[in-house]
């Protein structure tokens, strides 16, 4: 079975601090990794994803760095705000078959 | 506005009583799919249709049926629920390009909260 491990399970950081979750998977056909966040009470939205072809992708204060040797990928949440606390989840696709989840951080930013 | 709109939000049932949760979208996305999330577990997916009469098994499909005879909807039914299937539901809906890769977007509904008693 298709495999995302994704960890901390949860996280707590003071507001300004960096927040870093960790994803490896196992299959390499997978070319695409999106993070998805989600909020209390809402659906998780797409914040930013990338294609192993790139080892870094830069969103304004979200970046996803790539390992592809070591299959392993994570996100990094710079200056974090209390607004960042939420659900975060990795996933990764080979694009022709659904994307596979990790099984979420939660991300609470204390003030 | 872009939207995939469940219904109900809330639910509270009794176990064997058939259910449908609905899920529309107004993208005229090809891909549909179901999942439900559960503390500790994640997003599991149930079942997903990749066009109109075609649907397929997710990692957790057992207890559910799902249908999609228009593009629009894909309801998920709970035939005789139980109470393992009180969970938080999702629907989500995506593009499908010409070469049958599923869209790199995925978008979600606000969720159903199940309770079946």
């Amino acid at each position: 079975q298709q495999q995302v491990k994704q960890s901390p399970q949860s996280l707590i950081v003071q507001k300004g601090g960096i927040s870093i979750i960790n994803c490896a998977y196992e299959n390499t056909a997978f070319d695409y990794f999106p993070w998805y966040q989600q909020f209390p009470g809402k659906g998780p939205a797409l914040l930013i994803a990338i294609r192993p072809d790139v080892s870094e992708k830069k969103e304004g204060r979200f970046t996803i760095s790539f390992n592809k040797s070591a299959k392993q990928f994570s996100l990094h949440i710079m200056d974090s705000q209390p607004g960042d606390s939420a659900t975060y989840f990795c996933a990764a696709s080979d694009g022709y078959s659904t994307l596979t989840f990790g099984k979420g951080t939660m991300l609470l930013v204390s003030p | 506005e872009a939207q995939v709109t469940q219904n109900p939000r809330y639910l509270i049932t009794v176990t064997g009583k058939k259910l449908t949760v609905t899920c529309s979208q107004n993208m005229n996305h090809e891909y549909m799919s179901w999942y439900r999330q559960d503390p500790g577990l994640g997003l599991r997916q149930i079942y997903y249709s990749m066009n109109v009469e075609v649907t397929d098994k997710g990692d957790v499909p057992e207890g559910y049926k799902v249908s999609r005879k228009e593009k629009r909807n894909f309801p998920l039914i709970l035939e005789s629920p139980s109470p393992n299937q009180t969970s938080l539901y999702f629907c989500a809906s995506s593009l499908v390009a010409g070469d049958g890769a599923v869209g790199e977007k995925l978008f979600f509904g606000s969720g159903t909260q199940l309770s079946v008693l």
